[in-house]
């Protein structure tokens, strides 16, 4: 069946433009997460929604950082005015209802500011 | 062959030898834990898990084990191939939470032919 699916797999953004980072989850799964992934380093996480709720954005970075799933299923991260430090893979990630069931993630999107 | 996870991230195989890939962690609450593989351009990808009312638990020639004791996992790959050559992380769920799973550092796995 179909996976977790990001896009685009890469961007490359100047300094101080907007970009917009789309995950489309495995249908039917409740939750859906993002995460950072730096280079050589474990995927850190940003933020997680049950349905369209957004119950923990803790790990966003900052306020330039905005997610959001309208309607409980395709997500977008949207990264305004990027910084080079924003450079890294952001990955999707969806579960299903159950708390000890594995994250399905997708393939990332690399993102690299110049 | 046998890595330390965290010290030592790279553990260099000969093609048909056994793997030991080792995960310390430091949340005596962590109650439920996940190994995921990850291969260069990809994302990471479900291998096992393990609920910690449990020591160890068997997938197709994976295995991990689980030493509350301790706080040790670790994740055994039998007759290791070329295709196991990735970069493996380790991930812990708290039992506080219902969501934020905790990755490790990983550890860079080179299966030579």
């Amino acid at each position: 069946g179909a996976g977790v699916s990001q896009s685009p797999r890469y961007k490359v953004a100047k300094r101080g433009q907007d970009v917009a980072l789309r995950c489309d989850p495995i249908s039917g799964h409740v939750s859906l997460f993002w995460y950072q992934q730096a280079l050589g380093q474990g995927p850190e996480f940003l933020t997680y929604f049950q349905n369209e709720a957004q119950l923990d954005k803790s790990g966003l970075p900052s306020d330039r950082f905005f997610a959001e799933r309208p309607e409980g299923s395709v997500s977008t991260l949207k990264i305004q005015r990027t910084q080079q430090e924003d450079s890294a893979v952001y990955l999707c990630a969806s579960r299903g209802d159950s708390r000890n069931s594995p994250l399905h993630f997708g393939n990332g999107t690399r993102l690299t500011v110049t | 062959g046998e890595s330390v996870g965290l010290h030592l991230p790279t553990l260099s195989v000969q093609e048909g030898d056994n793997s030991i890939i080792n995960c310390a962690y430091s949340n005596s609450a962590s109650d439920y834990f996940i190994w995921y593989k990850q291969e260069s351009g990809k994302g990471p990808q479900f291998i096992i898990d393990i609920r910690s009312n449990m020591d160890k638990r068997q997938g197709q020639r994976v295995t991990v084990l689980l030493n509350k004791t301790v706080k040790h996992l670790s994740l055994q790959i039998a007759a290791t191939q070329p295709g196991d050559s990735a970069v493996y992380f380790c991930a812990e769920l708290s039992r506080g939470s219902n969501y934020k799973l905790t990755f490790g550092k990983g550890t860079l796995l080179t299966v030579n032919p």
